[in-house]
């Protein structure tokens, strides 16, 4: 079974409006962490934010929200304010086994994300 | 602080034959990993290493793959004999053990490799 899931390979904004990537993810631990992370054109990985699978609240980063719902098991990003710069493919991450003195990266197949003018 | 360093950024080989990628993660950061990230698709970990010791190489095609860390510092990563479907992206990522688990990868700009 995937382990982390992100259903729309694409997604088109306008420059200035909202947008949420969907990410679903699926464990049995207890312990786990999810991120989101940005990969522009040139190819490298910007951690954007993080959500604890213990926290609280919902993360928030600058323009980036992440919208967990841990019963849906759904930790959904999203950009307030899109920017032509946001362009890029969003992966969201899961690790595992916080507890257990190591612990496994797994990101989703990834969601491109164009912003129009 | 310096990121993670991977070289060379490209390298173009033909089938059969032998490549060699090279990582050096941020100071202090225990855990290492390695990514193959094939065009259009999410990162797939190929192993992770802590300190000196491999945690997890699950996905690793241990027949033509190989990877080491000596000293729990630098790290390379083998393909002997390289296919063409091991043209893809090696991303090296590393991360800080901390009490409570890792914190985020921080990841190097990656080698693309062709394979003809």
């Amino acid at each position: 079974a995937q382990k982390i899931t992100q259903t729309q390979p694409g997604m088109f904004v306008q420059e200035k409006e909202a947008v949420t990537l969907d990410c679903t993810y699926d464990t049995s631990d207890p312990s786990y962490g999810l991120f989101w992370y940005k990969q522009p054109s040139s190819g490298e990985m910007i951690f954007l934010i993080y959500q604890g699978s213990y926290d609280q609240q919902n993360a928030t980063e600058g323009r980036y929200s992440l919208n967990f719902q841990k019963a849906r098991k759904s930790a959904n990003l999203v950009i307030s304010a899109s920017q032509l710069g946001d362009s890029a493919m969003y992966f969201c991450a899961m690790r595992e086994g916080l507890n257990s003195g190591y612990s496994t990266l797994t990101f989703g197949k990834g969601t491109m994300l164009l912003v129009s003018p | 602080e310096a990121g993670v360093a991977q070289s060379p950024r490209y390298k173009i080989i033909e089938k059969r034959q032998s490549v060699a990628f090279w990582c050096n993660p941020i100071s202090g950061h225990a855990t290492l990993y390695w990514y193959q990230q094939i065009l259009g698709q999410g990162p797939k970990l190929l192993i992770q290493f802590q300190n000196n010791g491999v945690v997890d190489d699950s996905q690793l095609p241990k027949d033509r793959f190989s990877a080491e860390r000596l000293k729990g510092v630098d790290s390379t990563l083998k393909i002997q004999p390289a296919k063409l479907e091991d043209s893809a992206v090696y991303l090296c990522a590393s991360s800080l053990k901390t009490r409570t688990g890792n914190t985020e990868a921080f990841f190097g700009q990656g080698t693309r490799l062709t394979v003809v």
